[in-house]
């Protein structure tokens, strides 16, 4: 079945250390997002990549970058996680992105980040 | 900011009853969306309304949208156990990109 995985679904990571969240599609999807999502809270995009083009949101920090070397793989690397990043990370996709479209997202089951 | 506003924030009832959520949202939109998310896990999308589309059903959904008051609604028809889960509205802004706003969301528990 064509779908959205996440790996790990859990993440423990000490404060200040690095981290790598992954993602991968089989839906060949052009638009990849990453959200990330705080207990009892909205979903709140990062940031997403239509094709190879990153578009970052206004407020995402720069403590949170993101890579996609094919249109299967995105990763979400946090350069420095402090405590406040502790959190449910969500991919998702989408066929496209145009001005037009109506579409839905496909979202994978999500990575808990817990920084300790 | 925070596109969409939903309530009840919580709403607990029996099986077979009916649940409405609500969700206002602020600016122009594309379409509105609504989405599933069981406890910890990924959303699911259940159905998009666009914003010409004033009603959409989809099996035991019905999604009503109002863009003079920007509001929208889901209602769930004889809940069931299963449908215990949280309800997320989210918006695609006109102009956009298919970005979508979520709203802080309906928890919903149903009884059996």
């Amino acid at each position: 079945d064509a779908m959205v995985i996440q790996n790990p679904r859990y993440q423990v990571t000490q404060f200040g250390k690095p981290v790598t969240l992954s993602c991968s599609q089989t839906l060949n999807h052009n638009v990849m997002y990453w959200y990330q999502q705080k207990s009892s809270q909205a979903p709140k995009l990062l940031f997403h990549y239509y094709d190879k083009d990153f578009n970052n949101e206004a407020d995402t920090p720069d403590n949170f970058q993101s890579r996609r070397p094919n249109t299967s793989f995105c990763f979400l690397d946090i350069r420095s996680p402090g405590l406040g990043d502790a959190a449910m990370y969500l991919c998702a996709t989408s066929r496209e992105a145009g001005l037009a479209s109506h579409l839905e997202q496909y979202f994978g089951p999500g990575t808990r980040l817990t920084v300790t | 900011s925070q596109q969409g506003e939903e309530d009840p924030q919580a709403l607990s009832i029996q099986e077979g009853e009916n649940a409405t959520m609500n969700c206002s949202y602020k600016t122009s939109i594309n379409n509105l969306q609504w989405y599933r998310q069981n406890s910890g896990r990924g959303l699911v999308h259940l159905i998009l309304i666009r914003s010409n589309e004033r009603e959409k059903h989809s099996g035991r959904l019905r999604v009503t949208l109002d863009t003079s008051k920007k509001s929208s609604s889901l209602l769930i028809t004889a809940s069931r156990a299963a449908d215990t889960a949280s309800y997320f509205c989210a918006t695609a802004q006109r102009g956009g990109y298919n970005k979508l706003i979520f709203g802080a969301g309906t928890r919903l528990a149903v009884h059996p």
